[in-house]
C-alpha cells in the first residue's frame, strides 16, 4: 500500500520570499510522484511529475521539486512566490508495480501575503 | 473547446433528496473518475470507470451510484442524500487510467450542501 503525507495543511508566505512545501511518501515498491495545483472555485492541474531519471524536475509557473528516495520526500519548491500563486497544492503518489491507484495528499493552502 | 465540465457548479438540495451530478468531457478518453474533496482529507476516490458500461467503486462509494453508457458522460447519483456528503465534488478524464504518463484533467467541481 502506499500514501502521502503533506505536513504543512496552510503554508503563508511573503510576496517574493521563496517557498517550500513538503511532502514524503510511504511505498514497499518504486513509486512516481506528482504534485497538482488548484486555484480558487477550478480544477486541479497537474504541476510537475518525477517518473525517473534526474531528481529535480522542473514544472510551470516556476515550479520545482526534488525527489529524495533516502528520505521518501518530494518537496516543492519556488525561489520567488507571486500572488497568482495562492492555490492549494496537492502531492500524489503511484507505484510502479501492478494496478495501483493514485493517492492524493490532504493538501496544502498557499496564501502569499502582498 | 475540448474539455471536461461539471455541472450544476453549486447545489444545494435536502437530507433524503436524489441528486445526480453531471459531467462530460469532450477528449473522448476511457477513464473517467469522481473524487470528493473534503478539508483535512484532500481527494478521495468515489467511483471511476475505464469505458462505457465498466464503473469501479473507489475509496468511498457508499452512498454513491454511477452510471456510464456513453465514453463522454459520467454522471454521480446520490440516492438519498446526507449531511456527511455535503462536499465538493470533481469529475476528472484520463486517456489510460492512473498511467504515469496520462495526467488527470479534471473540472471546475460542484460545491454540494445537503442540510
Amino acid at each position: 500500500a502506499q500514501s502521502v503525507t503533506q505536513l504543512d495543511s496552510q503554508v503563508p508566505v511573503f510576496e517574493e520570499a521563496p517557498v517550500e512545501l513538503r511532502c514524503n511518501y510511504s511505498s514497499s515498491v518504486s513509486v512516481y510522484l506528482f504534485w497538482y495545483v488548484q486555484y480558487p472555485n477550478q480544477g486541479l492541474q497537474l504541476l510537475l511529475k518525477y517518473l525517473s531519471g534526474s531528481t529535480l524536475v522542473k514544472g510551470i509557473n516556476g515550479f520545482e521539486a526534488e525527489f529524495n528516495k533516502s528520505q521518501t520526500s518530494f518537496h516543492l519548491r519556488k525561489p520567488s512566490v507571486h500572488i497568482s500563486d495562492t492555490a492549494e497544492y496537492f502531492c500524489a503518489v503511484i507505484s510502479n508495480f501492478g494496478n495501483e491507484k493514485l493517492t492524493f495528499g490532504t493538501g496544502t493552502r498557499l496564501t502569499i501575503i502582498p | 473547446d475540448a474539455g471536461i465540465t461539471q455541472s450544476p457548479r453549486y447545489k444545494i438540495t435536502e437530507t433524503g433528496r436524489q441528486v445526480t451530478l453531471m459531467c462530460h468531457q469532450t477528449w473522448s478518453h476511457s477513464y473517467m473518475f469522481w473524487y470528493r474533496q473534503d478539508l483535512g482529507h484532500g481527494l478521495r476516490l468515489i467511483y471511476y470507470s475505464a469505458a462505457a458500461d465498466i464503473t469501479d467503486k473507489g475509496e468511498v462509494p457508499d452512498g454513491y451510484v454511477v452510471s456510464r453508457s456513453k465514453t463522454e458522460n459520467f454522471p454521480l447519483t446520490l440516492e438519498s442524500a446526507t449531511r456527511s456528503q455535503t462536499s465538493v465534488y470533481f469529475c476528472a478524464s484520463s486517456e489510460l487510467g492512473w498511467d504515469r504518463n496520462s495526467p488527470l484533467h479534471f473540472g471546475n467541481g460542484t460545491r454540494l450542501t445537503v442540510t
